[in-house]
C-alpha cells in the first residue's frame, strides 16, 4: 500500500536561511512524488514532481526537491526563504507501476517564515 | 483559462438534505477525482474517474456518491449528509501521469 509521511506539523524558520520541508514515502512500485502549496482559502498548486530522470527536480518560486530512493525520501527545500513562502505543503506519491489511479496524500507541513 | 470550477464555495446545510456539489473542467482531461481535507489527516480521496461513465472508489467513500456523463463534469452528491461528512472539498482533474489541477474547495458544513 502507498503512504506518505511527514513528520513535522509545523517548520519555522526566519526570512533569508534556507529551509526544509521533510517527507518520506512507500510504494511498491515506481514512485511519482510531487510537492503541492496550498495559500489560505485557495486551492492546491503544484510546485514540483519527479518522474524519472534527474533526482534534483526544480520547481515553482525557487523550490527544490530531492529524490534519495534508498532513504525512500523527497524533501523540499529553498535556499533563502521568504515570508511569502509561509502556507501549508503537501507531499504526495502515486505508484507508477500500477497505473497510478490514487495520488495519496501527506498530513501536510505548515511553513511559517518571521520576518 | 485552464481551470477546474466548484460550487458552491461554502455550504451549510442540516443533517440529512440531500446536495450536490458540481466540479467542471475544461482542459479535457480524462482522470477527475474527489478529495476531502481534514486537519491532521491530509488530502483523502473519495472517489475518481478515469473516463467518462468509469468511476471507482478511493479511500473514504462511504456516504458519497459520484457519476461521469460527461468528460467535464464530475460531480459529487451527498444524499443524506451527517455532521461527519462536515469537512473541505477539493476536486481535481489530470491529463496522463502528469500534475493534479485542483478546483478553489467547497467548504462544507452539516449541521
Amino acid at each position: 500500500a502507498q503512504s506518505v509521511a511527514q513528520p513535522e506539523d509545523q517548520v519555522n524558520v526566519a526570512e533569508g536561511n534556507p529551509l526544509t520541508v521533510k517527507c518520506t514515502y512507500s510504494v511498491s512500485g515506481n514512485p511519482y512524488l510531487f510537492w503541492y502549496v496550498q495559500y489560505p482559502n485557495r486551492g492546491l498548486q503544484f510546485l514540483l514532481k519527479y518522474i524519472t530522470g534527474d533526482n534534483l527536480v526544480k520547481g515553482s518560486y525557487g523550490f527544490e526537491a530531492e529524490f534519495n530512493k534508498s532513504q525512500t525520501s523527497f524533501h523540499l527545500k529553498k535556499p533563502s526563504a521568504l515570508v511569502s513562502d509561509s502556507a501549508l505543503y503537501f507531499c504526495a506519491v502515486r505508484d507508477g507501476d500500477t497505473g497510478g489511479f490514487k495520488t495519496i496524500f501527506g498530513a501536510g507541513t505548515r511553513l511559517f517564515v518571521k520576518a | 483559462e485552464a481551470q477546474v470550477t466548484q460550487n458552491p464555495r461554502y455550504l451549510i446545510t442540516v443533517t440529512g438534505k440531500k446536495l450536490t456539489v458540481t466540479c467542471s473542467q475544461n482542459m479535457n482531461h480524462e482522470y477527475m477525482s474527489w478529495y476531502r481535507q481534514d486537519p491532521g489527516l491530509g488530502l483523502r480521496q473519495i472517489y475518481y474517474s478515469m473516463n467518462v461513465e468509469v468511476t471507482d472508489k478511493g479511500d473514504v467513500p462511504e456516504g458519497y456518491k459520484v457519476s461521469r456523463k460527461e468528460k467535464r463534469n464530475f460531480p459529487l452528491i451527498l444524499e443524506s449528509p451527517s455532521p461527519n461528512q462536515t469537512s473541505l472539498y477539493f476536486c481535481a482533474s489530470r491529463a496522463g501521469y502528469e500534475k493534479l489541477f485542483f478546483g478553489s474547495g467547497t467548504q462544507l458544513s452539516v449541521l
